[in-house]
């Protein structure tokens, strides 16, 4: 079965502090791509990647950076977390085509406090 | 830029009523796709349609592709409770996907 892995269900991270949200896909995907969801402002492209160290700036990518290094790991950095990034994010990777969308994590919700 | 509009934005039904949700945008595009997002959960793949006037089905989801191309649909019948969650439609365009803004269903006990 196909997956995509987030590495934390769940995290609480202080003000100020460096985040790291890992992502880890098993389907030899090309794409992928972090989201975060709000209620009422549905899903929100925040950078995506077509290939190894290669990466784009989605919709919101202020406050946000990424690294990949490899074709299967796509990690989110928050810089230095601040509480309006409280948030569910989601992880997706997908093929080249798109035939069959993407694929997402379960997601990560990080409280900041 | 383009609009993808998703209706209704939420919708409160008893068990066992059907359910009709849609999508339309401002420009033709050749997939429209339809992803459930369980509660906690990320969203996952429903239905993909890949032609215009195409009708697929997945047990008691119905998802139709409008000839225009410019609009899609999603029925559910006789909802149970385990459909509860938010209904996403997609647009392939670019390599990317594009968003409905979601349509969040509640199932009153």
């Amino acid at each position: 079965d196909v997956k995509v892995t987030q590495s934390s269900r769940y995290l609480v991270k202080r003000t100020g502090e460096k985040v790291f949200l890992e992502c880890v896909q098993d389907m030899d995907h090309e794409n992928m791509f972090w989201y975060r969801q709000d209620p009422g402002l549905g899903l929100r492209l925040i950078y995506f990647s077509y290939d190894v160290k290669m990466k784009e700036k989605g919709d919101i990518p202020e406050g946000y950076s990424v690294s990949r290094e490899k074709k299967e790991r796509f990690s989110l950095i928050l810089e230095s977390a601040s509480t309006n990034q409280t948030s569910m994010y989601l992880c997706a990777s997908s093929s080249g085509t798109l035939h069959h969308g993407y694929t997402f994590g379960s997601g990560t919700r990080l409280t900041v406090v | 830029g383009q609009q993808l509009n998703q209706s209704p934005q939420s919708m409160f039904i008893q068990e066992g009523e059907d359910v009709s949700m849609n999508c339309t945008s401002s420009s033709i595009f050749n997939t429209w796709l339809w992803y459930k997002q369980d509660p906690g959960e990320g969203p996952v793949l429903l239905i993909a349609l890949y032609k215009a006037g195409e009708l697929t089905s997945n047990g008691r989801l119905t998802a139709q592709f409008g000839i225009t191309r410019k609009d899609s649909f999603l029925n559910i019948s006789a909802s149970i409770p385990s459909d509860v969650g938010i209904y996403f439609c997609a647009l392939v365009r670019n390599y990317q996907l594009i968003w409905g803004a979601g349509t969040k269903l509640i199932i009153k006990p």
